[in-house]
C-alpha cells in the first residue's frame, strides 16, 4: 500500500526565513511525485510534479527536489502570500491506473511578518 | 486554462436526504476524481472515472455512488446523508496517458445536521 507522509505537520515562519517541507514516500514503483499549495476553504492548486530521483524544479520562491525515498519543499526568503497547506501526492505504477494519487496530510505553512 | 467547477461552494443537508453534488470540467480530460478531505486524514479518493459510464471504487466508497452520462460531467450521490459525511468534497480531473497532473475544482462544503 502506498504511503506519504509529510512533516512537520505545522510551520511557522518569520518573513525572510528559509526552510523545507518534508514528504516521504512509500510505493511499489514511483510513477509521479506532485506538489499542490491550498488555500483555506480553496482546492489545491498545483505547483510541481518530479520523476525521477536527482529532479529538481523551481517556481519563484519554491524549489522541489526529490530523491529515491523522499522529496523536499524548499521555501527561500517566504513572504507572508506563501501562507498556505502545501500538499504531497505521489503515483505509483502498479496502482496509479486512470492517474491515481495518494496524497499525505499536508504541511500547513504560516509566513509571518 | 483548465477549469473545473463545483454546483455548490456549501451545502446543508439534513440527513437521511438525497445529495447531489456536481462536476464540470471544461479540458475534455477523460478521467474525473471525487474526493473528500477532512482534518488530519488529508484527501482520500471515493470514487473516480476514466470514461464515460465508467467508474471505479476509491478508498473510501461505502454510503457514496456516482454518475457520468458525459464525459464533462462526474456526479457524486450521497444516497441516504449521514452526520459522518460532513466533510469538503473536492473534485478533480485530469488527461489521460502518463503522468498528469490532477486540477481540482474550489470544493464543496458539506454539512449533514
Amino acid at each position: 500500500e502506498d504511503q506519504v507522509t509529510q512533516s512537520p505537520e505545522a510551520l511557522r515562519l518569520q518573513e525572510g526565513e528559509s526552510s523545507s517541507l518534508n514528504c516521504s514516500y512509500t510505493v511499489s514503483g514511483l510513477r509521479g511525485l506532485f506538489w499542490y499549495r491550498q488555500d483555506p476553504g480553496k482546492g489545491p492548486e498545483f505547483l510541481f510534479t518530479l520523476y525521477s530521483a536527482g529532479e529538481e524544479k523551481e517556481k519563484e520562491r519554491l524549489k522541489a527536489t526529490l530523491t529515491k525515498k523522499e522529496s523536499f519543499l524548499h521555501i527561500t526568503a517566504p513572504k507572508p502570500e506563501d501562507s498556505a497547506t502545501y500538499l504531497c501526492a505521489v503515483q505509483d505504477w502498479v496502482t496509479g491506473g486512470g492517474n491515481k494519487l495518494t496524497f499525505g496530510t499536508g504541511t500547513q505553512l504560516k509566513v509571518e511578518l | 486554462d483548465v477549469k473545473v467547477t463545483q454546483s455548490s461552494r456549501y451545502l446543508v443537508k439534513r440527513t437521511g436526504e438525497k445529495v447531489f453534488l456536481e462536476c464540470v470540467q471544461d479540458m475534455d480530460h477523460e478521467n474525473m476524481f471525487w474526493y473528500r478531505q477532512d482534518p488530519g486524514l488529508g484527501l482520500r479518493l471515493i470514487y473516480f472515472s476514466y470514461d464515460v459510464k465508467m467508474k471505479e471504487k476509491g478508498d473510501i466508497p461505502e454510503g457514496y455512488s456516482v454518475s457520468r452520462e458525459k464525459k464533462e460531467r462526474f456526479s457524486l450521490i450521497l444516497e441516504s446523508a449521514s452526520t459522518n459525511q460532513t466533510s469538503m468534497y473536492l473534485c478533480a480531473s485530469s488527461s489521460t496517458g502518463g503522468v498528469k497532473t490532477q486540477y481540482f475544482g474550489p470544493g464543496t462544503r458539506l454539512l449533514v445536521l
